[in-house]
């Protein structure tokens, strides 16, 4: 089935240590994102890619890196340099990042918790 | 990309109309309204989009006044599945196609 996958759905590591979140899609779309969600907030932008070996800041991208080696794969990385870490991480896909009239897909999430 | 406001909850009841109102009177020309919904912790789901008129799917209907300045989603006959918090968006190419995500409408069916 074509989608857009995200693991671990739960993750749990120590404070001062990098972990990557991993993000796939087989739908061939061209841009993909990131997403962070906090307790009853809604999602802010940490990176987005509009074509492979490219990325773009979002509103909040301190403390946090990216990669966009192939066009499936979209991984995020959480730097000990993240003061507030502990999240919930969304990442989305679309088909063409020049066109304002295509919808964003969605994965269903990684809960990232810091301790 | 356009701010939109929207009321920070509602109820409605199983069986009848949910109308969800969002204001977004900065929205510019070439700016579509999207709207997708979370369900409680999953990832966000793309409802309905429009750019000047009224659009309909299988999900609810895309209501934009003639100005553009506010619009109103509909869903014909709520359901409890139909429980979560629904993100009204204006959104342009120029972007980069982002998303800004506001607070939403929390939408509680009640039976």
């Amino acid at each position: 089935d074509g989608g857009i996958t995200q693991s671990p759905k739960y993750l749990f590591r120590k404070e001062g240590q990098n972990v990557t979140l991993s993000c796939e899609q087989n739908l061939n779309h061209d841009a993909m994102y990131w997403y962070r969600q906090d307790p009853g907030q809604g999602l802010r932008l940490i990176y987005y890619s509009q074509i492979v070996n490219d990325f773009q800041k979002g509103d909040i991208a301190e403390g946090y890196s990216v990669s966009r080696e192939k066009k499936e794969s979209f991984p995020l990385t959480v730097t000990s340099a993240q003061k507030n870490p502990t999240a919930f991480y969304l990442c989305a896909s679309s088909i063409n990042s020049g066109r304002a009239n295509t919808e964003a897909f969605f994965g269903q999430g990684t809960r990232l918790t810091v301790v | 990309d356009a701010k939109t406001t929207q009321p920070p909850s509602m109820d409605c009841a199983e069986g009848r109309a949910a109308n969800l109102p969002c204001n977004h009177s900065t929205i510019s020309g070439n700016e579509y309204v999207y709207w997708y919904r979370q369900i409680h912790s999953q990832g966000p789901q793309y409802i309905i989009h429009g750019l000047k008129n009224n659009e309909t799917n299988e999900m609810a209907s895309l209501i934009i006044t003639e100005d553009r300045k506010s619009s109103t989603l509909i869903l014909p006959h709520a359901t409890l599945r139909d429980t979560a918090v629904y993100y009204c968006i204006v959104r342009v190419a120029a972007a980069g196609n982002k998303l800004t995500f506001g607070g939403g409408t929390r939408v509680l069916v009640k039976p």
